[in-house]
């Protein structure tokens, strides 16, 4: 297994909702990040776990909260979004070996937030 | 801090008529270049993985190549199914698990029939 997998692939909110995105990967990569991604920009990094701890996280508002229950999950728990928050979010799974590093992204969670 | 650079924003290609996108990076000792194809509301595609001048890599009608300041995607005789954004990043140095990569603009690319 080389993927990536994330849920829900669309994601239509309200302000006061809260949902969660959760991904998962089966590659025994032991780090995975949290990416945003607006319309015609690259990805910006939001959150990286290494180990199931969190060891980056770029300043990114409390609104967002990520959790990595084991080594092949990860979620972002959402609450009290705005409008601007709308994006795809893109999780990533890394592992460095000696002949090569692989990093590998999921098909995103178009999310909008109304 | 990390620089990726990537020219030109966007291309049109007709059928069968080769270019080559570029990618100028500014980094702090490269530990990796990757080049990723992304399509509308997809999340980015692996295609190469570079690590040191000179290198090449080539998968069906794309050759990636790097030199000490920029790497380059040629593309061969495309086809409309390569329309796509091409995405250069750069993978920081110094840490060995849970690295950021940088990501350059993109560049948009559109094959002609």
């Amino acid at each position: 297994d080389t993927e990536v997998t994330q849920t829900p692939k669309h994601l239509v909110m309200g302000m006061t909702n809260k949902k969660s995105l959760k991904c998962e990967q089966h590659m025994g990569h032991r780090a995975m990040y949290w990416y945003k991604q607006k319309a015609k920009k690259p990805p910006e990094l939001m959150f990286v776990y290494s180990y199931e701890k969190l060891s980056i996280n770029e300043s990114v508002p409390s609104r967002f909260s990520p959790e990595c229950p084991n080594s092949s999950l990860l979620n972002l728990h959402l609450h009290a979004l705005q409008p601007e928050d709308s994006a795809l979010y893109l999780c990533a799974s890394s592992a460095r070996t000696e002949l090569n590093y692989g990093y590998t992204f999921g098909s995103g969670t178009r999310l909008t937030v109304v | 801090e990390d620089q990726v650079t990537q020219s030109p924003e966007a291309l049109r290609l007709q059928e069968g008529e080769s270019s080559s996108l570029n990618c100028s990076y500014t980094v702090s000792g490269l530990r990796g270049l990757f080049w990723y194809r992304q399509d509308p509301g997809k999340g980015p595609e692996f295609l190469f993985t570079l690590y040191s001048a000179g290198e090449e890599k080539e998968k069906e009608r794309l050759k990636a190549t790097l030199t000490k300041k920029e790497s380059f995607l040629h593309i061969t005789a495309p086809k409309p199914e390569d329309s796509a954004t091409y995405l250069c990043a750069v993978q920081a140095p110094g840490e060995t698990s849970g690295s950021r990569l940088t990501f350059g603009e993109g560049t948009q690319l559109t094959v002609n029939p």
